[in-house]
């Protein structure tokens, strides 16, 4: 098992453009979730999901911020238009049940020039 | 949603034993209390979580009040690779909100 893995690692983009950011769970992971986090700051909850049922979606995020989980698989979190507050480190984790522990990726980290 | 408080920091020695709190005052019956450490530059990474008994494992301690509206996580010999940010995190039914957590310096 390779782990909960994240493409891309790295990703700069200009403003008022779109950009998806992908999640591989690990495998037979029932959950899966995103987060956003800046400098200095925890991880902030986005959304989650189990199987491909989205559970639930932060009220802080926009309507600009989509995430999907097609078969119960990977993921996807879309951002259109992005903004240049949408800097940050997007970090995804499964857990292959309740109560269990969240495995996490090393992130995607968005750049809004 | 539950919430939880932490100090912003603590510092230790190394080899010492550091126990970090964490009040959750309006934890509810069902939520799980977890605790994740982040080190630079990576995700969070799993310590430990229970529900009211105290929990041991390899990497640290979890001591629950008896009320539930506190815990303590134990690291019982710090090296510096623990030196990390500690999150102290109620699970409400699958929805895990980290808050700021304590930076934790260890040093030599």
């Amino acid at each position: 098992d390779t782990g909960v893995s994240q493409d891309p690692r790295h990703k700069i983009t200009k403003r008022g453009q779109n950009v998806t950011f992908r999640c591989d769970p690990i495998s037979e992971h029932n959950r899966l979730y995103w987060y956003r986090q800046t400098l200095g700051q925890g991880p902030e909850f986005l959304t989650y999901f189990q199987n491909e049922a989205q559970l639930e979606k932060s009220r802080l995020l926009s309507d600009r911020f989509s995430a999907e989980r097609p078969k119960g698989s990977f993921s996807t979190l879309e951002i259109q238009r992005t903004e240049q507050g949408d800097s940050a480190m997007y970090l995804c984790a499964s857990s292959p049940d309740l109560p269990g522990e969240l495995f996490f990726g090393e992130g995607s980290r968005l750049t809004v020039l | 949603d539950a919430k939880t408080t932490q100090p912003n920091s603590m510092e230790s020695n190394e080899e010492e034993p550091v126990h970090l709190p964490c009040n959750h005052s309006t934890i509810s019956g069902t939520d799980y209390i977890h605790w994740y450490r982040q080190l630079p530059s990576q995700g969070p990474e799993y310590v430990i979580h229970g529900l009211t008994s105290n929990v041991n494992n390899r990497m640290a301690s979890l001591a629950i009040a008896e009320d539930r509206k506190s815990s303590t996580l134990i690291l019982h010999r710090a090296t510096l690779r623990d030196a990390a940010v500690y999150y102290c995190i109620l699970d409400s039914w699958g929805k895990f909100q980290f808050g700021a957590g304590t930076q934790v310096v260890v040093t030599p």
